[in-house]
């Protein structure tokens, strides 16, 4: 079974870095690109960008290029969203997800809530 | 960026009704990178039709997709209670990939 399990409930102040988590399971994780996605409260879907695990190369969308950094630790089979400066409109769930013809798998989200 | 353009914005029907949701591009899509899913409260979205017209593993045969070009369309034959939810198109077609604003399916 696959599974993409994220990590938990983050409170952050604007200005702090934050690190969330992907851990996926029950696939060869090197043949699918990840993605991570963003829904921001009462609003509607958002890609952010994705990468390869095979060779870590990476696309982002030009709303979020800059200010997210997404990467993989393959000897544990997780992906990762990296913010090193928070701000409150950063506020959101945040998805990761894969597939070959679409988002066929889903982690359960992540929900960043950024305020002082 | 190719903008994705959901009509209506609230469907309000009943129950064994049938759902005709519309999603048009800015731009042509190609066919095999176009897709619909389906979220429900507190949940993350589900992928329904992939390549714009195949159904997804495990989703019943009452959703199907058309369209090519700029215009696609999800229809759902008969509503049932658990489809109340909001629907979203989306295109991989051209990097940024994006979805269109959503449609949301209500009980009349």
């Amino acid at each position: 079974e696959v599974q993409l399990v994220q990590s938990g409930a983050e409170v952050k102040k604007p200005g702090e870095s934050l690190t969330i988590s992907c851990q996926a399971s029950g696939y060869n994780f090197f043949t699918h690109w990840m993605s991570w996605l963003r829904q921001m409260p009462g609003k509607g879907l958002e890609w952010m960008g994705r990468i390869n695990p095979t060779d870590s190369s990476t696309d982002y969308s030009p709303s979020f290029q800059g200010h997210v950094t997404i990467s993989t630790d393959n000897s544990i089979t997780t992906a990762y969203l990296q913010w090193t400066s928070l701000k409150a409109s950063d506020t959101a769930i945040y998805y990761c997800a894969t597939g070959i013809t679409g988002w066929l798998y889903w982690g359960q989200g992540t929900l960043v809530t950024v305020s002082s | 960026e190719i903008v994705l353009t959901q009509s209506p914005g609230t469907l309000s029907l009943s129950p064994g009704e049938r759902a005709t949701l519309s999603c048009r591009a800015s731009q042509s899509v190609i066919s095999s990178y176009f897709t619909w899913y389906q979220q429900k409260p507190g949940q993350p979205p589900r992928l329904l039709i992939h390549t714009t017209s195949n159904r997804a593993t495990g989703i019943p045969d009452r959703f199907s997709g058309t369209g090519s070009g700029t215009d696609f369309t999800l229809t759902i034959s008969r509503l049932e209670p658990e489809d109340f939810a909001v629907y979203y198109c989306q295109q991989f077609s051209s990097s940024p990939w994006t979805f269109g604003q959503g449609t949301r399916v209500e009980i009349k």
